[in-house]
């Protein structure tokens, strides 16, 4: 089973840059990283992916460390609407189909 | 296009009582799955499907049994329900490694309550 580390919780001042920290140490080569957010009891929304080069989209930016160990997701400019539980995971070629969820970061952004 | 949708919504069920949470996708997806979670608590897969005809054991598939008859469909169905299975349960799905960005598309949840 794929397994990542994150902190329980951060805090962010609305529009600042929020920085979501993810250890993924044991990712394989062909295992691509990738972000959710959870707001509420909701499903579930996919933000980004990535498998080393750094990525941006509309939601977010995506940094990967050069050894690929740990990722960080990026909110540029943090909103109320992004406070929420933020997932990480990989998942790749034979390893993908049991996707598993750790606890996820907590993120909340106050006034 | 209606994604993934989940029926029902809510559910209310006797200790002992079965029932199946349907649901379905419209996207072509071959990989399904279904997650559980608890209240304050992350994501537990409890079966998945990788295409028609091929289901999986995820982290925590006692208690509850899946099919999957056609692409699109993929309902779970509990067994004698305990008060430990009250939760809510998301159904996925994805295109899978190699086509488009392979992300998860999830259903709204279907909350159910064991008394």
């Amino acid at each position: 089973d794929a397994k990542t580390t994150q902190p329980p919780s951060m805090d962010c001042a609305e529009g600042r840059a929020a920085n979501l920290p993810c250890n993924h140490s044991t990712i394989s080569g062909n295992e691509y990283v990738y972000w959710y957010r959870q707001i509420h009891s909701q499903g579930p929304q996919y933000i980004i992916h990535g498998l080393k080069n750094n990525e941006t989209n509309e939601m977010a930016s995506l940094i990967i460390t050069e050894d690929r160990k740990s990722s960080t997701l990026i909110l540029p400019h943090a909103t109320l609407r992004d406070t929420a539980v933020y997932y990480c995971i990989f998942a790749g070629g034979t390893s993908y189909g049991k996707l598993t969820f750790g606890q996820g970061t907590i993120l909340t952004v106050h006034p | 296009n209606a994604g993934v949708t989940q029926t029902p919504k809510f559910r209310i069920l006797k200790i002992g009582q079965s029932m199946t949470l349907q649901c379905t996708q419209d996207m072509n997806h071959n990989y399904m799955y279904w997650y559980r979670q608890d209240p304050g608590m992350g994501l537990k897969l409890i079966y998945y499907s990788v295409g028609a005809g091929i289901t999986d054991k995820g982290e925590v598939p006692n208690g509850y049994n899946v099919s999957r008859s056609t692409t699109e469909d993929f309902p779970l169905r509990l067994e004698l329900a305990a008060p430990s299975q009250t939760s809510v349960y998301f159904c996925a799905s994805s295109w899978g490694p190699g086509q488009g960005a392979g992300e998860l598309f999830f259903g709204e949840g279907s909350r159910l309550t064991v008394l």
